[in-house]
């Protein structure tokens, strides 16, 4: 089974809003990683949180990790059309030679 | 980071022929990957593609299948071999690089339709 899982699968929200999307996971990891993919097209990396982290910033983007709860978020806020898209996590598990599980992706709209 | 191209873009092949996609990164490279994305699913990882030796294979996938290359630090191949319209997919390669060694970047994938 996949390593992580999302939730939710879909999210539909309005331009300006906050959109907000959990991944959990089953085992430790190194790292993990949140991408982007627009339209079946490639994935673009958007923001790698540390196991020793608890939150990072970037942007519009904000992560958090929570290693005893093995889960994170993704939040989006002020949310833009062009935010549409489906995104990923991905878990770099230790011992596993930087090789990445992902989850099952959240589709997020954004309608104007 | 890193850029990363891939060839072709898409392909729409006939069934029992086979198709090699290639792979190339812009910057130095650590550990490159390929990964299957099936209609309306997530990632797969397919193996990591050593260089210089056999690439390493992910459980459901074989070399007869999947060949794989890397002859140098920057560049590889996938061979999707015998296809059937249930390998159709998007193929992606990723790599991480040796300025960020966990951070995976990926390329734009290959649109495999096979009919």
């Amino acid at each position: 089974s996949q390593q992580g899982e999302e939730d939710p699968q879909a999210l539909s929200i309005q331009e300006g809003e906050n959109a907000t999307m959990n991944c959990s996971y089953k085992t430790s990891i190194n790292n993990l990683q949140w991408y982007r993919q627009n339209s079946g097209r490639g994935l673009v990396h958007l923001i790698l949180i540390r196991s020793n982290e608890r939150e990072k910033h970037s942007g519009r983007l904000r992560v958090t990790l929570d290693t005893s709860k093995k889960s994170s978020s993704l939040l989006i806020t002020a949310s833009r059309a062009a935010d549409t898209a489906s995104y990923f996590c991905a878990t770099d598990l230790k011992a596993a030679g930087n090789k990445l599980t992902f989850g099952g992706g959240t589709r997020v709209l954004v309608k104007p | 980071s890193a850029v990363i191209s891939q060839k072709p873009s898409r392909d729409i092949c006939q069934r029992g022929t086979s198709l090699t996609i290639q792979c190339q990164v812009d910057s130095q490279v650590t550990m490159m990957f390929w990964y299957r994305q099936q209609p309306g699913q997530s990632l797969t990882l397919i193996a990591t593609a050593n260089q210089g030796s056999e690439a390493t294979y992910e459980s459901g996938f074989v070399i007869d299948k999947f060949p794989i290359s890397r002859p140098n630090l920057t560049f590889s191949t996938l061979t999707v071999s015998n296809m059937s319209p249930e390998d159709s997919s998007i193929y992606l390669c990723s790599a991480t690089t040796s300025g960020g060694p966990d951070t995976q970047y990926f390329g734009p994938g290959t649109r495999l339709t096979v009919l």
